[in-house]
């Protein structure tokens, strides 16, 4: 069964407004990390927010916030007030557990492209 | 911030060579490597798990006499493709992860990735 589900292949939203990216995810353990990677066409990841499974506010980091419903077990990503910038693959991963230990997991990503 | 410098960055290679594939991490000590695989349009699935001075744990369906990963430092994890072929073109990217968090990352930090061509 897939660890992580990302349904969008694609998304195109309009410069200036918001977007949601779906993420949910499966696991048993009590402990996990949920986090979102930007991947531009260089290749490199970038990371851009972090959710622990305890953590009982949604995480934010500037224009980005996790809305994290765990009964769900969805993990969204809200992009406000795109940018052209943000035209880039962008995929949901799980951390297993507490530590670093483990190797994250990714969903197979989705690619949104920003129009003016 | 953490920094894990990946060397090359691209390298294209002749069928039956072995190419090596470095991960450096710079300010930090890596514990843990992880090396995945990427192909293109597709998601990033994960090789083989190494931790400093132990052998590698291979994913199931890696081979891991081709693909030679060597964590023999805190700080420095090689992957070797070996007898190289065109399938094995992909981009690989190295992540590694510390006993800490941090700050910024929460454990992980990736490589700017290899993209591989074999001809």
């Amino acid at each position: 069964a897939q660890k992580i589900t990302q349904t969008q292949p694609g998304m195109f939203v309009q410069e200036k407004e918001a977007v949601t990216l779906d993420c949910t995810y499966d696991t048993s353990d009590q402990s996990y990390g949920l986090f979102w990677y930007k991947q531009p066409s260089s290749g490199e990841m970038i990371f851009l927010i972090y959710q622990g499974s305890y953590d009982e506010q949604n995480a934010t980091e500037g224009r980005y916030s996790l809305n994290f419903q765990k009964a769900r077990k969805s993990a969204n990503l809200v992009i406000s007030a795109s940018q052209l910038g943000d035209s880039a693959m962008y995929f949901c991963a799980m951390r297993e557990g507490l530590t670093g230990r483990r190797a994250l997991t990714f969903g197979s990503g989705t690619r949104l492209q920003v129009q003016p | 911030g953490a920094v894990v410098s990946q060397h090359p960055s691209r390298v294209i290679c002749k069928s039956g060579t072995s190419v090596k594939i470095e991960c450096r991490s710079l300010d930090f000590q890596a514990t843990t490597m992880f090396w995945y695989r990427q192909f293109p349009k597709q998601s990033l699935m994960l090789m083989a798990t190494s931790n400093e001075g132990s052998k590698a744990t291979y994913e199931q369906g890696v081979e891991k006499d081709k693909f030679l990963i060597n964590h023999a430092s805190l700080t420095l994890s090689t992957l070797t493709v070996t007898s190289a072929h065109p399938e094995d073109s992909s981009f690989y990217i190295c992540s590694a992860s510390a006993n800490w968090v941090v700050r910024g990352n929460y454990g992980y930090t990736f490589g700017s990735g290899t993209r591989l061509t074999v001809v």
